[in-house]
């Protein structure tokens, strides 16, 4: 079974900040993993993907992640936040090869404030 | 172009009625999705489609019924409506199982 972990459902950064949003994983097949952003009544939307190629996957809007197999996660960073960062942030996990139903298991999300 | 929309945007309604939500794919994608995301914002998955075939029933009421007319629609047909349905549907879409899903705006159902 997959699951994903996201530790922290609230961060609060300052304006020109580092971001770090966490996520950790449970699979018994290799994983792809994926970062999503939702703003306010809207749809979500592709960050980056990880598909077993490199480790460290580099996203729309200046965020990344990287992939470290040996501690099962895939933590999304931004090295200067800006206030149009403030949103709801999702890691997904789904399975591939011939475990692949398709099926996105998300993480319980984690909201990111940004302040001024 | 918007690459999935959903129709429409809010749906309120009465506890017993039928309603339907729409979902269309002009990326031309293989699979469709229908997730939901509850008052706490968590998402689950309910069903996917791939070439108009059911792939995953993720144990939602039989109230719920998906149909798939062709590759580019998925729509969500929902019967006799209880309050716990209340919630925010999402259609999505990706070219293969297991690819990055595309996601619709949302259906916010508010059952009264």
């Amino acid at each position: 079974a997959q699951s994903v972990t996201q530790l922290g459902s609230h961060v609060s950064v300052s304006e020109g900040a580092l971001v770090l949003l966490r996520c950790n994983y449970s699979s018994s097949v290799p994983p792809y993993l994926f970062w999503y952003v939702q703003y306010p009544n809207q749809g979500l939307q592709l960050l980056l993907k990880y598909t077993s190629a490199a480790t460290l996957v580099k996203g729309i809007n200046g965020f990344e992640a990287e992939f470290k197999k040996s501690e099962t996660s895939f933590h999304l960073t931004k090295p200067s936040a800006h206030m149009s960062d403030a949103a709801e942030y999702f890691c997904a996990v789904s399975g591939h090869g011939s475990s692949n139903t398709g099926k996105l298991i998300f993480g319980q999300g984690t909201t990111l404030q940004v302040k001024p | 172009d918007t690459a999935v929309s959903q129709t429409p945007k809010y749906l309120v309604t009465q506890m017993g009625n039928d309603k339907s939500i729409k979902c269309e794919q002009n990326l031309g994608h293989d699979t469709m999705y229908w997730y939901k995301q509850d008052s706490k914002k968590f998402l689950k998955i309910m069903f996917s489609y791939n070439n108009k075939e059911l792939i995953i029933n993720e144990t939602v009421p039989n109230r719920f019924s998906p149909k798939s007319p062709d590759k580019a629609h998925l729509n969500l047909h929902i019967n006799s409506l209880e309050l716990g349905d209340s919630a925010v549907y999402f259609c999505a879409s990706s070219q293969l199982l297991g690819y990055e899903q595309y996601f619709g705006p949302g259906t916010r159902l508010t059952v009264t």
